[in-house]
């Protein structure tokens, strides 16, 4: 399967633990995004890569969040000091921009957080 | 701001019958993409149909087509021949090429295709 892949696929933690979350994008895809889903609403932007460099990060992305794509390859997403208003379905999309209108995201299925 | 609303937050419709999911958008941008995204319960997001704003022909994916409106700024979906696989959550989405380039999604509209 060469879609993107999110690992791990649920995660449950108690109020205040840091957690970690890894996205493998689709090969070759040069740009990477995380999205925040709450229950019943559509993903919400948080920020996104061009390659390693982090371009964009939402409002949303407060101080505890922290997002790295080391080599242009996966990338992490941490969360520190997680509150219970941060469960939620984090998404990874990757898309593939090469200088014409192709920047169609590709979505994984998602990391589910329960912040207990 | 750019917005995207979805007016109905779920709809049925019967095996083999045809529905419209809407989606209106606000943005005073010229360029832009409009997409239809299908979320399976408890399964990832997938690509239903996507639409370039600078494109007048409405974009069709098989049993999928979109009627899309530039200046009622209004991006409808329409399946045909429903079918039960069809069940899913469908967000439309916005967004706007170049360097910023984060995509809004509408609440949603959650279908039931009955058999």
């Amino acid at each position: 399967d060469t879609g993107v892949s999110q690992d791990p696929r649920h995660k449950i933690t108690k109020r205040g633990q840091n957690v970690t979350f890894r996205c493998d994008p689709i090969s070759e895809h040069n740009r990477l995004y995380w999205y925040r889903q709450t229950l019943g609403q559509g993903p919400e932007f948080l920020t996104y890569f061009q390659n390693e460099a982090q371009l964009e990060k939402s409002r949303l992305l407060s101080d505890r969040f922290s997002a790295e794509r080391p080599k242009g390859s996966f990338s992490t997403l941490e969360i520190q000091r997680t509150e219970q208003g941060d469960s939620a379905m984090y998404l990874c999309a990757s898309s593939l921009v090469a200088g014409g209108p192709t920047d169609t995201q590709y979505f994984g299925p998602g990391t589910r957080l329960t912040v207990l | 701001a750019q917005t995207v609303t979805q007016s109905q937050p779920e709809m049925s419709v019967q095996e083999a019958e045809t529905v419209t999911l809407s989606c209106t958008y606000d943005t005073s941008e010229n360029n832009y993409y409009l997409f239809w995204y299908k979320q399976p319960p408890s399964r990832q997001m997938i690509l239903v149909i996507r639409q370039e704003a600078y494109k007048q022909q409405n974009a069709t994916e098989n049993r999928f087509s979109v009627n899309f409106q530039k200046a009622a700024k209004s991006f409808s979906l329409k399946i045909s021949d429903s079918q039960l696989g069809d069940t899913a959550m469908y967000f439309c989405a916005f967004m706007t090429p170049g360097d910023n380039n984060d995509m809004r999604f509408g609440a949603g509209t959650r279908l039931t295709v009955k058999p």
